[in-house]
């Protein structure tokens, strides 16, 4: 089946960039997103890319896929402390709503 | 934004017990509802689709006759562990698909902490 990865963590500086990586093994996965958890918070969709894109850019947010290697990240410009959570990445193939998600990332800023 | 609510957010029972886990989406209707089990550091799985009117989608390997799941109304889902054990203790996180709306997006609910003693 589909095997999504991330790393557990990511400490940054504030004020610095987040770069929050994901691969993934099914290559005709359609939808790929992004998700934020806060403690106590539901999830949050924060951004999704279809998978003819190779680029989304959202105020902060910057997504970066590469099929070829089956790679998407999510760029954080400028990282505040509000940023501060569990980001996890997400795939959906074309022809069901289920969700095959990574084990997500925790984001952790330094001052 | 579309909002989802789970009633308990934090539940303690005694082991053998049976707890009820309510989703339900406050301002829109949804045909479809997901389950969803988190644990520490391991990514969200998905137990089961909740469709309303009809028998819940389990995922290989989920119990259907321990996690009984209700999708009496467009906008009320729940989640029943029969008989619960300390391993059942964990995250529980259900999400709804807006029947009206973009059917790319989920909303999910803050989740319900289960501890089984």
């Amino acid at each position: 089946g589909e095997d999504v990865e991330q790393s557990l963590f990511l400490s940054v500086r504030e004020g610095d960039s987040s770069v929050i990586n994901c691969t993934y093994t099914d290559s005709s996965s359609t939808y790929l997103y992004w998700y934020k958890q806060e403690p106590g918070a539901g999830l949050q969709l924060l951004t999704y890319i279809f998978s003819n894109m190779d680029m989304k850019q959202d105020q902060r947010l910057t997504v970066l896929l590469n099929k070829k290697d089956k790679h998407l990240s999510l760029r954080i410009a400028d990282t505040q402390t509000g940023d501060s959570a569990i980001y996890f990445c997400a795939l959906r193939g074309d022809s069901n709503y289920q969700l095959i998600w990574g084990a997500g990332t925790k984001l952790i800023i330094k001052p | 934004g579309a909002v989802v609510s789970q009633h308990p957010s934090r539940v303690i029972c005694k082991s053998g017990t049976s707890v009820k886990i309510e989703c339900r989406s406050l301002d829109f209707q949804a045909t479809t509802m997901f389950w969803y089990r988190q644990f520490p550091k391991q990514s969200l799985m998905l137990m089961a689709t909740s469709n309303e009117g009809s028998k819940a989608t389990y995922e290989q390997g989920v119990e259907k006759d321990k996690f009984l799941i209700n999708h009496a109304s467009l906008t009320l889902s729940t989640l029943t562990v029969t008989s619960a054990h300390p391993e059942d203790s964990s995250f529980y996180i259900c999400s709804a698909r807006d029947s009206g709306g973009n059917y790319n997006e989920q909303f999910f609910g803050p989740g319900t902490r289960l501890t089984v003693l």
